[in-house]
């Protein structure tokens, strides 16, 4: 499936730093997520997002913003980051909640 | 589902064996079920999925799943793995009818195929 698409595929960031993550769907659906993947962790939802409407937040923390312009674009915004922070962060995109969801490739984040 | 419950974390089979991987949820009410398959450095990849009808899902890469409501299970099932199965293996559900509820995800199986 590549009807999403996630950049940068790999970002190395100091604790710091100020960075982007970009999740871009044109599959028409109208809910998308944030998920963090840690090693030897489950897979851990962080955001989602239906209809450009934030309806969840899992207790992340506040150095994790999310952003949804539209229904086809969800950012991370990722300030002051921690070295615990480091993972892969999967986007996806459904056509509701509770429907199959579509994976983008991920990008792992890497924090020094 | 409420929860979804992936029993074994590591699952290693000898190419060409069959294999099961199995998943078990709990939900009271009727539930959508899906499988994805995760490869190394990539995200998740739809396997199959059960929405309604036939208990017996077919899926890509020779793979299947069977829908059982009194054991309230969704095992993964191939009658031969080949050492491109080896992967990361997740069982996720949803409540039927609902639109409102995110997928909840299983903690994985990870299938090693020995050659």
């Amino acid at each position: 499936e590549t009807g999403v698409t996630q950049t940068p595929r790999h970002l190395v960031m100091g604790m710091t730093n100020k960075k982007s993550l970009k999740c871009e769907q044109h599959l028409g659906h109208n809910a998308m997520y944030w998920y963090k993947q840690s090693a030897k962790k489950p897979l851990e939802l962080m955001f989602v997002y239906s209809l450009e409407e934030r309806v969840e937040n899992n207790s992340v923390p506040s150095r994790f913003s999310p952003e949804c312009p539209n229904s086809s674009h969800l950012f991370l915004h990722l300030h002051t980051l921690q070295p615990e922070d480091s993972a892969l962060y999967l986007c996806a995109s459904s056509l509701r909640q509770g429907n199959t969801q579509y994976f983008g490739p991920g990008t792992r984040l890497t924090v020094l | 589902a409420q929860s979804v419950t992936q029993l074994d974390s590591q699952v290693p089979v000898f190419e060409e064996a069959p294999v099961e991987l199995r998943c078990n949820y709990s939900s009271s009410v009727s539930v959508y079920l899906f499988w994805y398959v995760q490869y190394p450095n990539q995200g998740l990849q739809l396997l199959l999925k059960y929405l309604s009808g036939s208990t017996l899902v077919k899926g890509i890469n020779g793979f299947e799943a069977e829908f059982n409501k009194s054991q309230t299970s969704f095992h993964l099932r191939k009658p031969s793995v080949h050492i491109s199965d080896t992967a990361e293996y997740f069982c996720a559900g949803s409540l039927a009818d609902s639109g409102n509820t995110p997928l909840v995800f299983g903690k994985g199986t990870r299938l090693s195929v020995i050659a």
